[in-house]
C-alpha cells in the first residue's frame, strides 16, 4: 500500500488553463504538506494543514487554492497556469509527536509541463 | 529554524563508507537534525534525526558533535542505490515547516 499517494503522476497543459492535483495519506497523519520542485532543484514548501485547518502559506499566489475535505485528503487547485509554474509538486504528510520524531513521508510527485 | 550549510556534491567509491557533513552553528537547544534524501526525481525519504546524542538506524548514522553545531551522517557501506542528494534541516518539533536547504548531491562510483 502507498503511504502517500499523488494523481496525476504526470500534468500537461496550456497556458491559463485550471488544474487540479490530487493526494491521500493512508498513515492516519494529521500534517499535510505541498511543496514545490523547480527546475533547479530547490524543493520549497508552500502549504501545511494540520487536521484540514492552514497552518502555513508561504506566500504562494492566490492562484494557488488548497483544500483538505478531511485529515486523510490534500488537494492543490491551480487557476490560470502560468509557464512559471511548471515544477514537480510533491505531497508530504507527518504525525506531531513529541520528542522531535516528525517523520515527513512525501508522495512520488506530478510533474506539471505548462506550455 | 537553524541555516544549515552542506557541500554541493561528494563522491564516494563503492563499498566505502560516506560521511556527509553539515554545518548548523546556530542552531538552538531545540532544535533536532534531520537528514533526508532523493533519490533521482523520486519524493525525498526520511533517513534518521538526533538532539544531542549519536544515532543509529538500518540506513545510517547520525554523529552530532559536542557543541552541536555540526553533524555527519555517514552511510557505512555505500552502494551505487545511495546516489542521490542528501538534506539536514535543523528545526524544532511542531514546526509545521521543514525547509530543505540545496543538499549535497552524493554520487557512488563503481
Amino acid at each position: 500500500d502507498t503511504a502517500v499517494s499523488q494523481t496525476p503522476k504526470y500534468l500537461v497543459t496550456q497556458m491559463g488553463n485550471d488544474k487540479s492535483i490530487k493526494c491521500e495519506q493512508n498513515l492516519g497523519h494529521d500534517t499535510m504538506y505541498w511543496y514545490k520542485q523547480d527546475s533547479k532543484k530547490f524543493l520549497k514548501i508552500m502549504f501545511s494543514y494540520n487536521n484540514k485547518e492552514l497552518i502555513i502559506n508561504e506566500t504562494v499566489p492566490n492562484r494557488f487554492s488548497p483544500k483538505s475535505p478531511d485529515k486523510a485528503h490534500l488537494n492543490l487547485h491551480i487557476n490560470s497556469l502560468e509557464l512559471g509554474d511548471s515544477a514537480v509538486y510533491f505531497c508530504a504528510s507527518s504525525q506531531l509527536r513529541p520528542g522531535g520524531n516528525e517523520k515527513l513521508f512525501f508522495g512520488s510527485g506530478t510533474q506539471l509541463s505548462v506550455l | 529554524d537553524a541555516k544549515t550549510t552542506q557541500p554541493t556534491s561528494m563522491d564516494c567509491a563503492e563499498g566505502r563508507a560516506a560521511n556527509l557533513p553539515c554545518n548548523h552553528s546556530t542552531i538552538s537547544g531545540n532544535e533536532y537534525v534531520y537528514w533526508y534524501r532523493q533519490i533521482h526525481s523520486q519524493g525525498p525519504q526520511y533517513i534518521i534525526h538526533g538532539l544531542k546524542n549519536n544515532e543509529t538506524n538500518e540506513m545510517a548514522s547520525l554523529i552530532i558533535t559536542e557543541d552541536r553545531k555540526s553533524s555527519t551522517l555517514i552511510l557505512p557501506h555505500a552502494t551505487l542505490r545511495d546516489t542521490a542528494v542528501y538534506y539536514c534541516i535543523a528545526t524544532t518539533s511542531g514546526t509545521y515547516k521543514y525547509i530543505f536547504g540545496t543538499g549535497t548531491r552524493l554520487k557512488v562510483l563503481a
